[in-house]
């Protein structure tokens, strides 16, 4: 079976401040694909990066960086001087190779930003 | 190009009623699927579409169901309605088949999503 755990449920900081979101997965498949999304109030997720599980290579966009690594099962997310408008529930997904489009989601984290 | 479109953004239903839901995926993607969020189970995977077949069914009672035209648009259906049905139901829709054994998968792009309320 697939699980998706993002342990921490709400987290707050100061705007500028960084901040790291987790997410650990579980699936017995050897080749599967990992997503991040962010869903603001109005309730569109809208999507921030997709990595497949041959490419263990860390990604930095702008002010958002990712860290995957298959030996802890875990692909975190890294906001960088953080700012308000980061502030949204973040949910890291799992999906197969070979599952069509179902999406595994964690439960997301909630961030707000104080400015 | 328009993004994923989802009619009615609310609904307010009784039990034992039945709604359907529908969703105008983005132009060219042939995959719809939908998924059921609520804040005790959180999101969770009903079923995709692909080319008018239901490609992949998720963990829910037959009550709902859905189907999709030959435009892609497609629509989700929920019979009998209970109290636990209360949620947001979200489509997302991608651009290509996922052919067997390839690694090739599709982002899915979400709609702002139908929020459904059963009194």
């Amino acid at each position: 079976a697939q699980k998706v755990t993002q342990a921490q449920t709400e987290i707050s900081v100061v705007e500028k401040e960084d901040v790291t979101l987790d997410c650990v997965y579980e699936t017995r498949d050897t080749t599967y694909y990992l997503f991040w999304y962010k869903q603001p109030p109005s309730g569109e997720l809208v999507f921030l990066i997709r990595r497949n599980s041959f490419d263990e290579q860390n990604e930095i966009s702008g002010r958002y960086s990712w860290n995957f690594q298959k030996s802890t099962s875990s692909f975190n997310f890294t906001i960088t001087a953080s700012q308000v408008v980061d502030s949204a529930v973040y949910f890291c997904a799992l999906s197969l190779t070979n599952t069509g489009n179902q999406f595994y989601f964690g439960t997301g984290t909630s961030l707000t930003v104080i400015p | 190009k328009a993004g994923v479109t989802q009619t009615p953004r609310y609904l307010i239903k009784t039990r034992g009623q039945q709604v359907t839901l529908s969703c105008s995926p983005i132009s060219g993607h042939r995959s719809v699927s939908w998924y059921q969020q609520t804040p005790g189970q959180g999101l969770q995977f009903l079923f995709e579409y692909f080319s008018e077949t239901q490609r992949n069914k998720g963990n829910f009672p037959g009550r709902f169901s859905g189907r999709q035209f030959s435009n892609s648009r497609s629509e989700m259906n929920v019979s009998t309605l209970e109290l636990g049905d209360s949620a947001l139901y979200l489509c997302a829709s991608s651009h290509n088949a996922l052919a067997g054994g390839t690694l090739a998968k599709n982002i899915q792009y979400f709609g702002a999503g139908t929020r459904l309320s059963v009194l």
